[in-house]
């Protein structure tokens, strides 16, 4: 059964605004990632956060995890029209190989 | 530099045919993995190799069949294809099977069904 849910599943915002991606899983895990995946191409990859970890910051990216609750969050901050893409989580909570991703949130940015 | 590739990018067919997705990598990695992303945007994973080996095959009907000549290359094999087949394919590849790693993703190649 999938494993990672994004919420909301598109958001559309002005160039400069910060955007909030949501993701939920159902099982333990080792660590979650994120990735990133224009379109037409491959998938990105952003951050890792390890289970013991809370916060991971990368350039304009923040991400946090609340393992109790079984979530993360992505943050772009001063968001650009090139961060138009869809934003996936990732979780190995099935083994270490297997990563399990959600459906992705479509991340607009208006110019 | 291109760290993982795929060819075709895209592929049109018919139904019954058998085709072909070869994939490459030269990153050195061990471990190599095919997902199928479908039109909505759920990527699930199909196989997962490591130096060779098989060690993820999940529900996936026999007609697909991974093979793996050396641990650079991972090709998908699609015999008797379906109109349910149509999909984006990505190969991808990480450095150690036994621990979480980030993957790097191929361009993906589109097959569309007819």
């Amino acid at each position: 059964s999938q494993q990672g849910e994004e919420d909301p599943q598109a958001l559309s915002i002005q160039e400069g605004e910060n955007a909030t991606m949501n993701c939920s899983y159902k099982t333990s895990i080792n660590n979650l990632q994120w990735y990133r995946q224009n379109s037409g191409r491959g998938l990105v990859h952003l951050i890792l956060i390890r289970s013991n970890e809370r916060e991971k910051h990368s350039g304009r990216l923040r991400v946090t995890l609340d393992t109790s609750k079984k979530s993360s969050s992505l943050l772009i901050t001063a968001s650009r029209a090139a961060d138009t893409a869809s934003y996936f989580c990732a979780t190995d909570g099935q083994g270490a190989q297997k990563l399990v991703f959600g459906q992705g949130t479509r991340l607009t940015i208006n110019p | 530099d291109t760290a993982v590739s795929q060819t075709p990018k895209y592929l049109v067919t018919q139904m019954g045919n058998d085709k072909s997705i070869k994939c490459e990598q030269n990153l050195g990695h061990d471990t190599m993995y095919w997902y199928k992303q479908d039109s909505k945007k759920f990527l699930k994973i199909m196989f997962s190799y490591n130096n060779k080996e098989l060690i993820i095959n999940e529900t996936v009907p026999n007609r697909f069949s991974p093979k793996s000549p050396d641990k650079a290359h991972l090709n998908l094999h699609i015999n008797s294809l379906e109109l349910g087949d149509s999909a984006v394919y990505f190969c991808a590849s990480s450095p150690d099977p036994g621990r979480s790693y980030e993957q790097y993703f191929g361009p993906g190649t589109r097959l569309t069904v007819t």
